[in-house]
């Protein structure tokens, strides 16, 4: 068991430019989910996955946000027309049913230019 | 809706030194309270978590925390600060009292360690 893993660790792309992270959790985890952290904040929730069903999103994912998780494994997180505001480190978490503690990745960070 | 405040974006202590991390959090159900440590350009790792029973809780590295429900707080201590304490704190709490486990984060504490 290598823990979360995610990739890349590092993206730079141009403004508008699309761009996807991906996220393996640990395996048998049937809860993911995803958190943005800006410069000097905690993280913030974006979504979550119960196996490949999306069960909650958050207001801060906007319409070019998307992400998935296709047979309840992998995830992978979309993000369309990026804007300067999107720079910030996304992490992944997984955790195996409810009440149990979240595990997280060394996250992708995403600068756009 | 759920919210945690970490009093102190920075603390500073020197080696040996106690180590005092304070976090207080608002929410309307018994909260599940988290400490989790982030080394630069890492992700985050728990050091403890209190979700009922015990309101003194041990965790790695030689941290602990007390819960106290009427002063609404979550405090993280250690007695000795080590070199590689040095690091980012965050306090969280996750809503419905750990059946969804979504967390809402505090800000942060950036603790420095002086030899």
């Amino acid at each position: 068991d290598t823990g979360v893993s995610q990739d890349p660790r590092h993206k730079i792309t141009k403004r508008g430019q699309n761009v996807t992270f991906r996220c393996d959790p640990i395996s048998e985890h049937n809860r993911l989910y995803w958190y943005r952290q800006t410069l000097g904040q905690g993280p913030e929730f974006l979504t979550y996955f119960q196996n490949e069903a999306q069960l909650e999103k958050s207001r801060l994912l906007s319409d070019r946000f998307s992400a998935e998780r296709p047979k309840g494994s992998f995830s992978t997180l979309e993000i369309q027309r990026t804007e300067q505001g999107d720079s910030a480190m996304y992490l992944c978490a997984s955790s195996l049913g409810v009440k149990t503690e979240a595990f997280f990745g060394q996250g992708t960070r995403l600068t756009v230019v | 809706a759920q919210s945690v405040t970490q009093l102190g974006s920075h603390v500073s202590v020197s080696e040996g030194a106690l180590v005092l991390l304070r976090c207080n959090y608002s929410s309307s159900v018994p909260p599940y309270l988290f400490w989790y440590v982030q080394y630069p350009n890492q992700g985050l790792q728990l050091l403890l978590k209190y979700t009922t029973g015990a309101t003194l809780v041990k965790g790695i590295n030689g941290f602990e925390a007390e819960f106290k429900k009427s002063e609404t707080s979550f405090h993280l201590t250690k007695p000795s600060a080590h070199m590689s304490d040095a690091a980012e704190y965050f306090c969280a709490v996750s809503e419905g009292g750990g059946s969804n486990y979504k967390l809402t984060f505090g800000k942060g504490t950036l603790l420095t360690v002086n030899p």
